[in-house]
């Protein structure tokens, strides 16, 4: 298992409310992404973030915005929650030290559901 | 943006057998290519990666080709075991910028019977 984890684990909302996921990278990394993988489909890239600053972002609207704190550790957060913002939510980080830099290592999800 | 097919969506090989499951890539510029293994309800976990100067790349039963010029990898499991049951997703990632953001397959889901 990595050293990634997030928080919560599963999370019920209704539409139009805001929702915040929470994602402590692993031992050493400082780079987070973050991903939307909706069932049966790949993850699909939102925005990354490198030493707290916003570093990439896929084709996600405005309402899903996201941080990085000093210590790495990051949050997605989701406005005006739609039905279709059902999915597995997951974050990655990579950075120096094993794997090499390149290598993505995921955490366990957030599964959100939005009734 | 980059754009990842991945073949077939779901593969099924009778144990001892091997599996082979295809990625094709669009952007000739994507210079690195994991591969992650999904179990149900689990995250993505890395199994190999290969980098665009190297042609092929093997662990113990896994191993991965790569094509630059077709632009298309592999993912080669032999003697299957029961445990190898999973969703398997490839991915490229661009050196452009220097956002390391992975572009990912819509998965294979493998079943090996015993």
């Amino acid at each position: 298992e990595t050293g990634v984890t997030q928080s919560p684990t599963h999370l019920i909302k209704t539409r139009g409310q805001q929702v915040t996921l929470r994602c402590s990278s692993q031992s050493g990394h400082n780079t987070v992404s973050w991903y939307q993988q909706a069932l049966g489909q790949g993850p699909q890239f939102i925005f990354q973030y490198y030493r707290e600053e916003e570093n990439g972002r896929g084709n996600f609207p405005p309402r899903f915005s996201g941080l990085q704190f000093p210590n790495y550790s990051s949050e997605l957060n989701v406005n005006a929650l739609e039905l279709d913002d059902s999915a597995l939510y997951l974050c990655a980080s990579n950075g120096e030290g094993s794997g090499g830099v390149d290598t993505q290592y995921f955490g366990p999800g957030t599964r959100l559901t939005v009734l | 943006g980059e754009n990842v097919e991945q073949h077939p969506s779901t593969l099924s090989v009778q144990e001892g057998d091997s599996a082979v499951i295809k990625c094709t890539y669009s952007d000739s510029a994507s210079n690195y290519f994991p591969w992650y293994k999904q179990e149900l309800g689990k995250r993505p976990q890395l199994i190999i990666d290969i980098r665009s100067n190297v042609g092929e790349k093997k662990d113990q039963r896994i191993a991965v080709t790569l094509n630059k010029t077709a632009k298309h990898f592999s993912l080669h499991i032999t003697e299957t075991q029961p445990e190898d049951s999973a969703v398997y997703f490839c991915a490229a990632r661009k050196p452009s910028g220097s956002a390391r953001q992975l572009t990912f397959g819509s998965g294979t889901q493998l079943t090996v019977l015993p």
